[in-house]
């Protein structure tokens, strides 16, 4: 069984600011993979960020990056120099042989 | 440009009158997702078609069925909508279902029931 937790249901972040958004998860999969996905209002969800749970290297993409701590179960997802654009509800999610298994959501402000 | 195309965009139905969603793709992926997303949750896999093989999830209502007459179109049913069946309907794709593989989602349909 795969379960994600989000525990921030909104987060507001001052453009050009860095913001944290966290993920906790847990899985009875040995090999799997771990997503940040954006759902901008009225557009389609799109993937932010891939990391493969074997791989110790935190994935980045561009000003987008993450903070994978295995032992944990924990995968947070940085965005640097915020832009408005950033807004929107963000999904952590865990896919294993399954399926990909979502978190609550955090939806993300950006005040200008 | 390569999509996941969903028609309609919004779709009021009444209580107990069936309805069918539409997906499309050009992606030519061969797995196709549909997932149920009611407000402010996460979004919950109904069923998926890895090729032409149907794999629907232990808790999806009876009520929901799907079609996938080939590869660029798959078909969401709900036979007897309920007042719970509103909430917004997604589609995706992904090319080979592995764990590492990226799903690709359409803009979903809002399903209202009156």
């Amino acid at each position: 069984a795969q379960t994600v937790t989000q525990s921030q249901p909104e987060m507001s972040v001052q453009e050009a600011e860095t913001v944290t958004l966290s993920c906790t998860y847990d899985t009875s999969e040995s090999d799997y993979y771990l997503f940040w996905y954006k759902q901008p209002p009225s557009r389609q969800m799109i993937l932010v960020i891939r990391q493969e749970a074997y791989k110790q290297q935190n994935a980045t993409e561009n000003r987008f990056s993450v903070n994978f701590q295995k032992a944990a179960k924990s995968f947070s997802l940085k965005i640097s120099d915020s832009q408005l654009g950033d807004a929107a509800m963000y999904f952590c999610g865990t896919q294993g042989a399954q399926k990909l298994v979502f978190g609550q959501g955090t939806r993300l402000t950006i005040n200008p | 440009d390569a999509m996941v195309i969903q028609n309609p965009r919004y779709q009021v139905t009444q209580f107990g009158k069936p309805v069918t969603l539409s997906c499309s793709q050009t992606l030519n992926h061969n797995v196709m997702y549909w997932y149920q997303q009611k407000s402010s949750q996460a979004p919950k896999l109904l069923f998926h078609y890895y090729d032409k093989d149907f794999n629907n999830e232990a808790d999806t209502p009876d009520n929901f069925q799907s079609r996938r007459p080939n590869t660029s179109f798959c078909f969401l049913d709900i036979r007897s909508p309920g007042l719970g069946d509103a909430a917004m309907y997604l589609c995706a794709t992904s090319f080979g279902g592995r764990a590492y593989n990226e799903q690709f989602f359409g803009p979903g349909t809002r399903l209202t029931v009156l």
